[in-house]
């Protein structure tokens, strides 16, 4: 079955500064990636996905790109702000029917 | 309804007892999914309703957990003899299907089930 590993675990940064959080996947049938933000005893909150057939996505501070050779997919967070600060899921599939997530990156946004 | 609504919000069930979770899901959803969530770890699959189909139980962990969407709406996960190892938030989310797929779930807030 697919498994998602996710990097780092914790992420530190400046407020201002990018963040970047990595994901690799073993099933190269998965074709759906999405990313989920959750604050602390909330529910996860999609925040951005891609589909196989492109290689990059953007939505105002937030992207995610995907290499579908080397089956990884990363997410990109330009000028972090405080509330940025979450724990942060990837997760993989085949068309979304069951999401496989990784085990989570902890973002804290100093400022 | 607005969002994903799953009741209770916090159980606290004695070992050996069962128990029953609510979901109800936005209006007109035809997928249904249940995950569960450890304590410091990503949501893990447990099963899929499409309408009151379930297609798929492949992530229940043991006979001890049942799931049922008689209706196609609402959806109860029940797990009977609760073991401290059940200990977990149970999430709910829906989707719109489109074609074969599921994309953009809506998950809920989640019930945080403890086993004491």
């Amino acid at each position: 079955g697919e498994n998602v590993e996710q990097h780092p675990s914790t992420l530190s940064v400046q407020e201002g500064d990018s963040a970047v959080i990595k994901c690799t996947y073993s099933d190269s049938a998965s074709n759906y990636f999405p990313w989920y933000k959750q604050e602390l005893g909330k529910r996860p909150q999609l925040i951005i996905d891609i589909r196989s057939n492109v290689g990059e996505k953007k939505d105002q501070r937030i992207a995610v790109t995907l290499n579908k050779t080397a089956k990884h997919f990363s997410l990109h967070i330009t000028e972090t702000q405080p509330e940025d600060s979450a724990v942060y899921f990837c997760a993989a599939s085949k068309g979304g029917n069951k999401l496989v997530f990784g085990a989570g990156t902890i973002l804290r946004v100093k400022s | 309804g607005a969002g994903v609504s799953q009741s209770p919000r916090y159980k606290v069930a004695k070992r050996g007892q069962d128990v029953a979770l609510r979901c109800d899901p936005i209006s007109g959803h035809v997928s249904l999914f249940w995950y569960q969530q450890a304590l410091g770890q990503g949501p893990e699959f447990l099963t899929y309703f499409q309408n009151e189909a379930q297609l798929d139980k492949s992530g229940l962990p043991s006979d001890r957990f049942f799931a049922e969407r008689p209706e196609g709406s609402v959806s109860t996960l029940k797990i009977q003899r609760t073991q401290q190892e059940d200990s977990a938030v149970y999430l709910c989310a829906s989707s719109s299907l489109q074609g074969y797929s599921n994309y953009g779930y809506t998950f809920g807030s989640g019930t945080r089930l403890t086993v004491v």
